[in-house]
């Protein structure tokens, strides 16, 4: 059972535009909301974070947007650029328990 | 350089050899944790440590694999008796809080096992 889905495999986005990438979340329980960014080859980056208090969190191009009620957040990047290009995941917990991750979505930005 | 480190990053092993994968958390974190990703998967967690202690390790599996975090060195994720579904991505994180609970990542090291 999955508790974070990432339901997109992948997205292609025309540079300049503005790319969505979103989430969904079955543990009522969560209240901290992670993405990061991964390259091949590398390590996870984290990106930004929100917790449960908030419904927005924004950090330069990059603005994530929580819906409790619909257990869904979604990250925002605008405007995109081609070194964008890159995994991106989804994590989420509650207090002491274990991150948990989705899956992944691989967003290509095309120049 | 004070990100996290781990090392090797490639790692080659034979069916039935043993596996220690070595990470370095950031400076100033004394919060560990490993996550293993297989190809086309998201991460899944295996173990959580503090200096000395295991905190959590719901994600281990109950055999051939163990995890340690001394007080002087590295933490070791260690893998006895390696099998082929053993190959993947194991990756550490280190966090100054587990309340903070932004955890930052090391490169990885991929393990293969003929």
């Amino acid at each position: 059972d999955q508790q974070v889905k990432q339901n997109s495999p992948s997205l292609s986005v025309q540079e300049g535009r503005i790319s969505i990438l979103n989430c969904d979340y079955t543990n009522s329980m969560f209240d901290y909301f992670l993405w990061y960014k991964k390259y091949p080859a590398e390590g996870p980056t984290f990106l930004i974070s929100i917790s449960s208090i908030k419904d927005k969190n924004e950090d330069g191009r990059f603005t994530v947007f929580l819906n409790k009620s619909a257990k869904h957040l979604s990250l925002h990047i605008v405007p995109s650029q081609p070194g964008d290009s890159a995994v991106y995941f989804c994590a989420a917990n509650s207090g002491n328990t274990p991150l948990v991750f989705g899956k992944g979505t691989r967003l290509s930005v095309i120049a | 350089n004070a990100g996290v480190m781990q090392n090797p990053r490639h790692l080659v092993r034979r069916r039935g050899q043993e596996a220690r994968l070595r990470c370095s958390p950031m400076k100033g974190h004394s919060h560990v944790y490993w996550y293993r990703q297989l190809p086309e998967e998201g991460l899944k967690f295996m173990v959580y440590l503090q200096k000395e202690n295991i905190i959590d390790e719901s994600g281990m599996p109950k055999e051939r694999f163990s995890a340690e975090f001394p007080k002087e060195g590295p933490s070791i994720l260690r893998i006895q008796q390696v099998v082929r579904g053993d190959s993947a991505a194991y990756f550490c994180a280190s966090s100054r809080d587990r309340e903070a609970d932004t955890q930052y990542f090391g490169p990885g090291t991929r393990l293969t096992v003929l």
